[in-house]
């Protein structure tokens, strides 16, 4: 089983709609887990962190669930420039690593 | 001031040269990272070093070895370059278990 698995997608969808990514992660130790985004020949840059309790920020909304050892992230109001592959990233717990999922293509259409 | 950044941007050598890959950070970072990302843009970790301790990757091969002069900087110096390690290579520091910041990468064409 892959540390960090997500859905690859692609997602394809229109202005304005409401799409939603999940992940899983094998270690349930791990404490720290991100989304980030990566858009086509470019590093991977942070989106947000994603926090016991739920966290948004504007339309974006990420949500962990430690039971069930998974996170999400909720993109409402989609827009053009959403358009990206999404990342989500997990600390190892030990050894100041991270494995990151596979990714998720997002293309909003107009 | 870019706050992590790596060159060459892109590098293009042939079969069985060494080459390496620079990075350096300005964000008083502990920990420096090297991360291979292949054809199927799967990033995966190589290293991750900090003063104390440098973790490999076991499936690495050895003809890659970091090299940090100082805290701000880990090289990745590569010997005998083969056909799949092609790829972009992405530098990333941060605090231990914190986020990652990303340098801009380097696309590696091995011919």
């Amino acid at each position: 089983r892959k540390e960090v698995e997500q859905d690859p997608g692609p997602f394809n969808v229109p202005e304005g709609a409401t799409v939603a990514f999940n992940c899983t992660y094998s270690n349930s130790a791990s404490q720290s887990f991100f989304w980030y985004r990566q858009d086509c020949r470019k590093e991977p840059k942070l989106l947000m962190s994603v926090y016991s309790s739920g966290n948004e920020d504007g339309r974006f909304t990420a949500q962990l669930n430690r039971a069930s050892q998974y996170i999400s992230l909720l993109i409402r109001d989609s827009k053009l420039s959403d358009s990206a592959t999404y990342l989500c990233v997990v600390d190892t717990n030990t050894g100041n690593q991270f494995y990151f999922g596979t990714g998720t293509s997002l293309t909003v259409i107009p | 001031d870019t706050a992590v950044s790596q060159t060459p941007k892109y590098l293009v050598t042939q079969m069985g040269n060494d080459k390496s890959i620079k990075c350096e950070q300005n964000l008083g970072h502990d920990t420096m990272y090297w991360y291979k990302q292949d054809s199927k843009k799967f990033l995966k970790i190589m290293f991750s070093y900090n003063n104390k301790e440098l973790i490999i990757n076991e499936t690495v091969p050895n003809r890659f070895s970091p090299k940090s002069p100082d805290k701000a900087h880990l090289n990745l110096h590569i010997n005998s370059l083969e056909l799949g390690d092609s790829a972009v290579y992405f530098c990333a520091t941060g605090y231990t278990n914190e986020k990652l910041f990303f340098g801009s990468g380097t696309q590696l064409s091995v011919l």
